[in-house]
């Protein structure tokens, strides 16, 4: 089954406590990006990659890092959280080859305090 | 920058009712534009996709419109159901996707 799978998907975390949001997808998939969902804000990109060891900022980089070792996995890292970073978090990825249809994962809820 | 807006933010109707979901963006050289559905506390789920050379797409009870020229795109459901009750949203990918805020439906059985 086509799955984008987070982890995890409910955290309450201190200010300043390192964390790292897992994400993989088992679709080969070229395209990933993270998002963050906050009520009257919508949807704002975070980062994305296009491919392996290819990322790129988004509309709202700063306090975020993420890498691309694998082509499967795109990990979100809070090296400092802030508790204006806490929000709903989605990865997803998409192909060309299949016209960009995008797979979100279930979203991670994350609250720091 | 894209501005992507959906209109109206919530909609109530009776099953059986056709559901209209609009979205407007402002630059029209897209790539694609994407309907999701969207349960609360859950993720995206796609719902249509219609390439920029293309001005329509169907799903079952759901249909698509794409007119670039207006910067306009209207989702369709047909004889909505209970089920239907959720948060539309569509994005907008000029090689950078950018989001409506959503629409959300509740279908009062």
């Amino acid at each position: 089954e086509a799955q984008v799978t987070q982890n995890p998907r409910y955290l309450i975390t201190v200010t300043g406590k390192k964390l790292t949001v897992t994400c993989s997808q088992n679709m080969n998939h070229e395209y990933m990006s993270w998002y963050r969902q906050d009520p009257g804000l919508g949807l704002r990109q975070i980062y994305y990659s296009m491919n392996v060891e290819v990322t790129d900022k988004g509309d709202v980089p700063e306090g975020y890092k993420v890498s691309r070792k694998e082509k499967r996995n795109f990990p979100l890292i809070l090296e400092s959280p802030s508790p204006n970073q806490t929000s709903l978090y989605f990865c997803a990825s998409s192909s060309l080859q299949e016209g960009n249809t995008i797979y979100f994962g279930e979203g991670s809820w994350l609250t720091v305090v | 920058k894209q501005e992507v807006t959906q209109i109206p933010a919530a909609l109530s109707v009776p099953e059986g009712e056709n559901l209209v979901l609009n979205c407007s963006f402002t630059d029209s050289a897209i790539y694609n534009l994407q309907w999701f559905r969207q349960d609360p506390g859950k993720g995206l789920t796609s719902l249509l996709l219609i390439q920029s050379s293309q001005r329509e797409q169907t799903s079952g009870r759901l249909n698509a419109s794409l007119d670039k020229s207006s910067g306009r795109s209207t989702l369709y459901i047909a004889a909505s159901q209970p089920g239907d009750s959720a948060t539309y949203l569509c994005a907008v990918d000029d090689y950078k996707l950018s989001f409506g805020a959503g629409t959300t439906v509740t279908v009062r059985a």
